[in-house]
């Protein structure tokens, strides 16, 4: 299975864009990348996700590399709610498996 | 309204009981899991229910026992519990295909003493 690398934590200041970045070196030419938060004492959120153009929706932007080996999830505006655990994951196409395979994920702490 | 729910929030019980967490989504989705959080904060798959039919079954524990009423309930059955299975459990839910994201409840915290 191809691996995701991001940093283990990252602090913003609030209401500054934030880019989290995340290495996924092997990645196959049909996987989708996509990105969850956990904020505290909660369970994961979907963010976004893509496979090789730009995307963007209400929560964020996901900016990916031309060769695919790396992402970055913007957050444009930075708040306190979005102090969360940020994970990138690698999902195959439909008709594999389904789950969600979590790496350790980037702490983003948000200072006021 | 709630879309993934979990019951109970809190769970304290002692080695060697067994108990129950309930899951119900009312998104209309074909797809469950059962995740569990440990104390590193790492989440694994443990199983999956796609119209009721186990799909996914990881290396658990027999001692786990996940059932599936219906397309909208999953739940986890744990018998003769031990200290190793102090973690949190999340319940999620998704539709087949097209890469749809799983929607994940608040989860179980369960904590044997």
């Amino acid at each position: 299975d191809a691996k995701t690398t991001q940093p283990n934590s990252m602090e913003s200041n609030e209401e500054e864009p934030v880019h989290l970045p995340c290495n996924h070196s092997t990645i196959s030419g049909t996987d989708y990348i996509h990105w969850y938060r956990q904020l505290p004492s909660q369970g994961p959120e979907y963010v976004i996700h893509g496979l090789t153009s730009n995307v963007n929706n209400r929560m964020a932007s996901l900016a990916i590399a031309e060769d695919r080996k790396s992402s970055t999830l913007i957050l444009h505006r930075a708040t306190l709610r979005d102090a969360a655990v940020y994970y990138c994951i690698l999902r195959p196409p439909d008709g594999s498996a389904r789950q969600l395979t979590f790496g350790s994920g980037t702490q983003l702490t948000v200072l006021p | 309204d709630t879309a993934v729910s979990q019951t109970p929030k809190y769970l304290v019980t002692q080695m060697g009981n067994d108990k129950s967490i309930k899951c119900e989504q009312n998104l209309g989705h074909d797809t469950m899991y059962w995740y569990k959080q440990d104390s590193k904060k790492f989440l694994k798959i443990m199983f999956s229910y796609n119209n009721k039919e186990l799909i996914i079954n990881e290396t658990v524990p027999n001692r786990f026992s996940p059932k599936s009423p219906d397309k909208a309930h999953l739940n986890l059955h744990i018998n003769s519990l031990e200290l190793g299975d102090s973690a949190v459990y999340f319940c999620a839910s998704s539709q087949t295909g097209r890469q749809r994201p799983q929607h994940f409840g608040d989860g179980t915290r369960l904590s044997i003493l």
